[in-house]
């Protein structure tokens, strides 16, 4: 079976630009999590989406957002990019939302970079 | 700001030797859990704890919650250069509907030959 899988794997956009990300879960899994990784930090909580609504959001800025279709993947858009979002995006695929305890797992990421 | 703090942030040791990493919080979690992340990939889920000084252990690791459910060790022994990577810890916040991961920054471990 297919694990987590995120499009592009890389990406390089210029300041003031718009990005989207993709991620296809699990099959099986109604539930994605989007994560930002910044250069040597940890993974900071973004969206949760479960069943195409938002169930949970993080301490991120209204450029940030997101959507989950019938298919259970989900994209992340980034609007108006700064330097600062320059990072790993990380998306976690789980059954349903309260299931992150024993059922996480995450994609390889897209690593974005703005120039 | 990390609401889990990872000590040390860094650690180098040679094949053979033994390692403790901590996590601690000022925050309790409905669980925790250990990741290992490579270069350029996601990370992979270790071990999850979840009642208080719960030790679980998976081969050569030892994973410890601590009482109160706001701390965690893990422990390596005899460690290989295959245990190289970035060791985060992530507590699980629950609520009626959804859960949420929040990670430390975490550990970088080298072991070399």
């Amino acid at each position: 079976d297919a694990g987590v899988t995120q499009s592009p794997t890389h990406l390089i956009k210029t300041r003031g630009q718009q990005v989207t990300l993709r991620c296809s879960p699990i099959s099986g899994h109604k539930s994605v999590s989007w994560y930002q990784q910044v250069l040597g930090q940890g993974p900071q909580f973004i969206f949760q989406y479960y069943e195409k609504e938002e169930r949970g959001r993080g301490n991120f800025p209204d450029r940030f957002s997101a959507r989950q279709f019938p298919n259970y993947s989900s994209e992340l858009n980034v609007n108006a990019l700064l330097l600062g979002d320059s990072a790993l995006y990380l998306c976690a695929s789980s059954e349903g939302p309260r299931a992150m305890s024993t059922e996480a797992f995450f994609g390889q990421g897209t690593r974005l970079t703005v120039v | 700001t990390q609401l889990l703090e990872q000590s040390p942030q860094f650690l180098s040791i040679q094949e053979g030797e033994n390692l403790t990493v901590y996590c601690n919080s000022s925050s309790v979690f409905s669980s925790l859990q250990w990741y290992r992340q490579e270069p350029g990939e996601g990370p992979v889920l270790l071990v999850t704890v979840v009642t208080g000084g719960e030790v679980k252990k998976l081969k050569r690791l030892t994973f410890q919650f601590g009482d109160a459910r706001k701390d965690s060790s893990l422990h390596i022994t005899a460690a290989q250069p295959g245990d190289t990577g970035l060791y985060l810890c992530a507590g699980l916040t629950l609520t009626d509907s959804w859960g949420k991961l929040q990670f430390g920054a975490g550990t970088q471990v080298v072991v070399t030959p």
